[in-house]
């Protein structure tokens, strides 16, 4: 079955350090984004793709980095881990709108990676 | 900003009853209103969805309605089950085609 895919699924670093986590995708889509979930805060966005040359960024992007590297893997990329930035992200993607870039369709998201920064 | 509100942020139901839960958002160009069902240790996953041009729609027990004079839209389970215990999240399209979810309600139904 097609599906979303992350790596790693959990991660334990120090501040400081410098994190990179990985989607990938067999579904086909064109569109991909990036998310963290805090208790209570629901789902923010980080950073999102419409293609593999357009990067936009979210809510909180401040502290992260994105790259898309083909349609299938989109990166996310933290320079210096702080502990406020312990979560959990998730990777999502969706098909292309039906009627332009402000249409929507379902976001399938990917399992999950739990980062932890000491 | 663009904004989407999401109340209760707990709600305990007994086996057999309904269950609501309601959203506001502020943008007033949003399309598109997905509901997403997380359950423990698992990806959210859609359960639901509804766009600007419709009311209501139905899907066997559950059920979203939207009013967009008023900016908000609803989540309604009836004869709740213990399997519908989940987190619950509404989400709205906003300009540029991404979504902004609720902060999430934690759905407890209890035998």
């Amino acid at each position: 079955d097609a599906d979303v895919t992350q790596t790693p699924r959990n991660r334990i670093t120090k501040t400081g350090k410098r994190i990179m986590l990985e989607c990938s995708q067999t579904k086909g889509h064109d569109r991909m984004y990036w998310y963290r979930q805090d208790p209570g805060l629901g789902l923010r966005l980080i950073y999102y793709s419409f293609d593999v040359k357009d990067i936009n960024k979210g809510e909180i992007s401040d502290g992260y980095s994105v790259s898309r590297q083909a349609q299938a893997k989109f990166s996310l990329s933290l320079e210096s881990a702080i502990p406020n930035q312990t979560a959990l992200y998730f990777c999502a993607t969706s098909d292309f709108g039906t009627s332009g870039r402000n249409s929507y369709n379902e976001q399938f998201f990917g399992p999950g990676t739990r980062l932890t920064v000491l | 900003g663009e904004n989407v509100e999401q109340h209760p942020s707990t709600l305990s139901v007994q086996e057999g009853d309904s269950a609501v839960i309601k959203c506001t958002y502020s943008d007033s160009a949003s399309n598109y209103f997905p509901w997403y069902k997380q359950e423990l240790g698992k990806r959210p996953q859609l359960i639901i969805d509804i766009r600007s041009n419709v009311g209501e729609k139905k899907d066997q027990r559950i059920a979203v309605t939207l009013n967009k004079t008023a900016k908000h839209f609803s989540l309604h389970i009836t004869e709740t089950q213990p399997e519908d215990s989940a987190v619950y999240f509404c989400a709205a399209s906003s300009q540029g085609g991404k979504l902004i979810f609720g902060q999430g309600t934690e759905l407890s139904v209890k035998p």
